[in-house]
């Protein structure tokens, strides 16, 4: 696609619910990023992906994060039993280098 | 100490002068540095990137960096209502390019 696609755009979870969030990177592009950006705050980074292989997960705040990219292009992040402080904005980016590309990013509301 | 550190502003500038935004960071041994623009509600955007000590121009922008000091600026002149925006500072660190964002400076260009 011409663009990082992600969905949904917006999410409401109750506290407890599992959520799943797609992301679409731009095509032929090797490395894949999540980050989560808070309200008034930069992206924090979560994960990294280069192809299939999960390079770097030292930014996934707890083991209720989880995140795949089975065949090196869609990646799913996945929150277990979502609490309120996961309420934020959760940015995908994909790169073919130096330059990254960010997604219109996934809003989730944990009520 | 943040890693990346902006001055959150809000920065208020006229109509036609010129913006000067600043960033810092901690980690010596970054090689890449990034000016993202971000929109209320919106995706960052890269407007600029810059390797090597200096300036790098691109239009109204222009990138500066002093690796010594620590310090990358960005300088928008002729400023226009429709740069009001937050400006994030981003530094690639570790593997694959992850990048560590700056909290972001909200500039203002009033008419």
């Amino acid at each position: 696609g011409a663009g990082v696609s992600q969905s949904p755009r917006y999410k409401v979870a109750k506290r407890g619910q599992d959520v799943a969030l797609r992301c679409d990177p731009i095509s032929g592009h090797v490395s894949l990023f999540w980050y989560q950006q808070a309200l008034g705050q930069g992206p924090e980074f979560l994960t990294y992906f280069q192809n299939e292989a999960q390079l770097d997960k030292s930014g996934l705040p707890s083991d209720r994060f989880f995140a795949e990219r089975p065949e090196g292009s869609v990646s799913t992040l996945k929150i277990q039993r979502t609490q309120q402080e996961d309420s934020a904005v959760y940015l995908c980016a994909s790169s073919p280098g130096q330059q990254t590309t960010f997604g219109s990013g996934t809003r989730l509301t944990v009520v | 100490q943040k890693e990346v550190e902006q001055n959150s502003g809000p920065l208020s500038v006229p109509e036609g002068a010129i913006a000067s935004l600043n960033c810092t960071y901690s980690d010596r041994g970054s090689q890449s540095f990034f000016w993202y623009r971000q929109y209320s509600g919106k995706s960052p955007e890269l407007i600029m990137f810059i390797y090597s000590n200096g300036d790098k121009e691109d239009g109204r922008f222009t990138a500066q960096l002093n690796k010594a000091s620590q310090y990358v600026s960005l300088l928008i002149r002729d400023s226009q209502p429709s740069d009001s925006a937050t400006y994030l500072c981003a530094v690639a660190t570790g593997g694959g390019n992850k990048l560590t964002f700056g909290t972001g400076t909200q500039l203002k260009v009033e008419l």
